[in-house]
């Protein structure tokens, strides 16, 4: 079983969509949990960065940890175009330079 | 603006060639790390350096050898004893309690 899940895509929504993108993971150490979006042919940019379980919103995007499931999600509002992208889910046990675990991504579009 | 900035974007190797990749970061970060890339597949670690003249191996550090001589450079040597060098290289540096901050990646291909 690999330390973390993400589903593959690719996904496909409408404009204006509320988009939800998951990760389910393994270590029940982790309690830094980190999103990041990457556009084709770019490096990862960071988009949510949270502690331990809860939600943490930042404009239209939330990100939700549950870790009595082991499982996160970040939710996108009101989706666009450029939203279009793999979004990558990451996680590490501490708060100094421990092992940063990335999820394979999911690939989103966004069709207008 | 500060960042991270990777050289070559784009890269071509020969069978039997050595290749350096470039990555000079301006945050002041102490850590910094190299990751590959491969379609369908998630990050996979290096090597990476949390101080300078110090650096660890990844989980795929075979065939790739890294220098850390300044606090603000960490290029990354591509081997001839890397078998599958064809990928998407990234270089990240990280301050505590933080992500990663990226680079834009080098394409290398094996030609």
């Amino acid at each position: 079983q690999k330390e973390v899940e993400q589903d593959p895509g690719p996904l496909s929504v409408p404009e204006g969509a509320i988009v939800s993108l998951n990760c389910t993971y393994s270590n029940s150490a982790f309690q830094y949990f980190m999103w990041y979006r990457q556009y084709s042919r770019k490096g990862p940019e960071l988009l949510m960065y949270t502690y331990s379980s809860g939600n943490k919103e930042d404009g239209r995007f939330t990100a939700q940890v549950d870790k009595s499931s082991k499982y996160i999600s970040l939710f996108i509002r009101d989706s666009q175009p450029s939203d279009s992208a793999t979004y990558l889910c990451a996680m590490s046990a501490g708060t100094s330079y421990d092992k940063v675990i990335f999820g394979p991504g999911t690939s989103l579009s966004v069709i207008p | 603006d500060g960042g991270i900035t990777q050289s070559p974007k784009y890269l071509f190797r020969k069978e039997g060639q050595n290749v350096t990749l470039s990555c000079e970061q301006n945050l002041n970060h102490d850590a910094m790390y190299w990751y590959r890339q491969d379609p369908g597949q998630g990050l996979r670690l290096i090597y990476y350096s949390q101080i300078v003249n110090d650096f660890q191996k990844g989980d795929i550090a075979e065939g790739y050898s890294v220098s850390r001589e300044k606090k603000e450079s960490f290029p990354l040597t591509v081997t001839s004893a890397q078998k599958n060098p064809t990928a998407f290289y990234l270089c990240a540096s990280r301050t505590l309690n933080y992500g990663y901050t990226f680079g834009s990646g080098t394409r290398l291909t094996v030609v």
